[in-house]
């Protein structure tokens, strides 16, 4: 158990809807990470929050945007959604901003119909 | 980051020991080469990292060439349990981490 617990574990919507995910990341770690995995693309880095700010950005669409709350959990909301958006979607956590080991939650799979 | 280059995939049997070996000949003098591992139907696990030296934990060693161009992940005694895609990144810290498409180790009785 990495400490990082992400909610929902199953998602199955309609194409066209919004979806929201959650992560609470390992107690005391302030960075939170996104990342996602389909089966053509691989593991992908989407985002980085660090204590409530972004930090990094990566292949993150326009349609989905994150955030980090005061309390450190953040949530990942997914919108106009299409088929290709069905992934496993990873939240990660570490210490500060400049950590080199991070820890991964379970995932959330999201099926998009 | 680095781009890095990894076999496919390995075999080993389980009590033996493996040695999971990475290509990163364009690693920068700050990057640290990152070892992460994927089990089925779980998010990835961090293993160990290094920068120049080599480093040992619970759960592996690394070997880092002195040029720093290649690296080898030792697993000292793998157990059916190890079997995982194991990624191989070069990296300054754990921000936009680039996963390639590892090393699926099999491991057999």
């Amino acid at each position: 158990d990495s400490g990082v617990t992400q909610t929902p574990k199953h998602l199955i919507t309609a194409t066209g809807q919004r979806v929201t995910l959650r992560c609470s990341p390992r107690s005391g770690d302030l960075s939170v990470y996104w990342y996602q995995q389909s089966l053509d693309q691989g593991l992908q880095f989407l985002i980085q929050y660090y204590n409530g700010e972004e930090r990094a950005k990566g292949n993150i669409l326009e349609r989905f945007s994150a955030q980090q709350f005061p309390d450190l959990h953040s949530e990942l909301n997914l919108s106009s959604l299409e088929l290709g958006d069905s992934a496993l979607y990873f939240c990660a956590s570490s210490l500060g901003d400049r950590n080199t080991e991070a820890f991964f939650g379970q995932g959330t799979r999201l099926t998009v119909v | 980051d680095a781009k890095t280059t990894q076999p496919n995939s390995m075999e080993s049997n389980e009590e033996e020991p493996v040695h999971l070996p990475c290509n990163h000949s364009t690693i920068s003098g700050t990057d640290y080469i990152h070892w992460y591992r994927q089990l089925p139907s779980q998010g990835p696990e961090y293993v160990i990292h290094g920068l120049t030296s080599n480093v040992n934990n619970r759960m592996a060693s690394l070997a880092i060439a002195e040029d720093r161009k290649s690296s080898t992940l030792i697993l000292h005694r793998a157990t059916l349990r190890d079997a995982a895609v194991y990624y191989c990144i070069g990296n300054d810290t754990a921000s936009k981490l680039t996963f390639g498409t590892g090393t699926r180790l099999q491991v057999t009785l």
